[in-house]
């Protein structure tokens, strides 16, 4: 069955770490994003790609980065830069373009937790 | 810049009624509108997605609405179940933007 798969389910950074966090698709979409959710707020969109070796920042990008060598792999790299990482990260994949003409696909999350 | 808001922020209900959640946005110029769910710690479930030339979308007991020149959305519910229970979220993607926005949730208690 095609989807995303999103590891590891729960991450723990210690301060000054930087961690990276795994997000794979094989819908054949071309678009992937990634996305923080905090307690009681929405979703905040961090970074997104259209296309392989391009990518643009979202809403909330100081402290994290990402890379697009395959389409099938989207990494998103929390750094030291980010003061407040904990939260619950999702990985969204559409395809048609602009608009998200058939809309987002997302997969199950990983919650990140600084110790 | 469109901004998403969604009401009620929680709702609870007994077994077996029919229920609206609410979806609102500033912008009209939407090029379509998706409704999720999320259980507590997973990721988001699609639900339905209205394109901006529909009007609606059916899936089972649901049912969502689109009124684009009112900025509004609903979805609709037909005899909840306690398996319903679950943070629904509705976004949407204009005609300028490349990402969805998404609106805070609603979030729903379905008692047996």
């Amino acid at each position: 069955d095609g989807g995303i798969t999103q590891s590891p389910k729960y991450l723990f950074r210690k301060e000054g770490q930087n961690v990276t966090l795994s997000c794979e698709q094989n819908l054949n979409h071309d678009a992937m994003y990634w996305y923080r959710q905090d307690p009681g707020q929405g979703l905040r969109l961090i970074y997104y790609s259209q296309i392989v070796n391009d990518f643009q920042k979202g809403d909330i990008a100081e402290g994290y980065s990402v890379s697009r060598e395959k389409k099938e792999s989207f990494p998103l790299t929390v750094t030291s830069a980010q003061k407040n990482p904990t939260a619950f990260y999702l990985c969204a994949s559409s395809n048609g373009g602009q608009g998200s003409y058939y809309g987002y696909t997302f997969g199950s999350g990983t919650r990140l937790t600084v110790v | 810049k469109q901004e998403v808001t969604q009401i009620p922020a929680a709702l609870s209900v007994p077994e077996g009624e029919n229920l609206v959640l609410n979806c609102s946005f500033t912008d009209s110029a939407i090029y379509n509108l998706q409704w999720f769910r999320q259980d507590p710690g997973k990721g988001l479930t699609s639900l339905l997605l209205i394109q901006s030339s529909q009007r609606e979308q059916t899936s089972g007991r649901l049912n969502a609405s689109l009124d684009k020149s009112s900025g509004r959305s609903t979805l609709y519910i037909a005899a909840s179940q306690p398996g319903d229970s679950a943070t629904y979220l509705c976004a949407v993607i204009d005609n300028y933007g490349q990402n969805f926005v998404f609106g805070p949730g609603t979030r729903l208690s379905v008692l047996p």
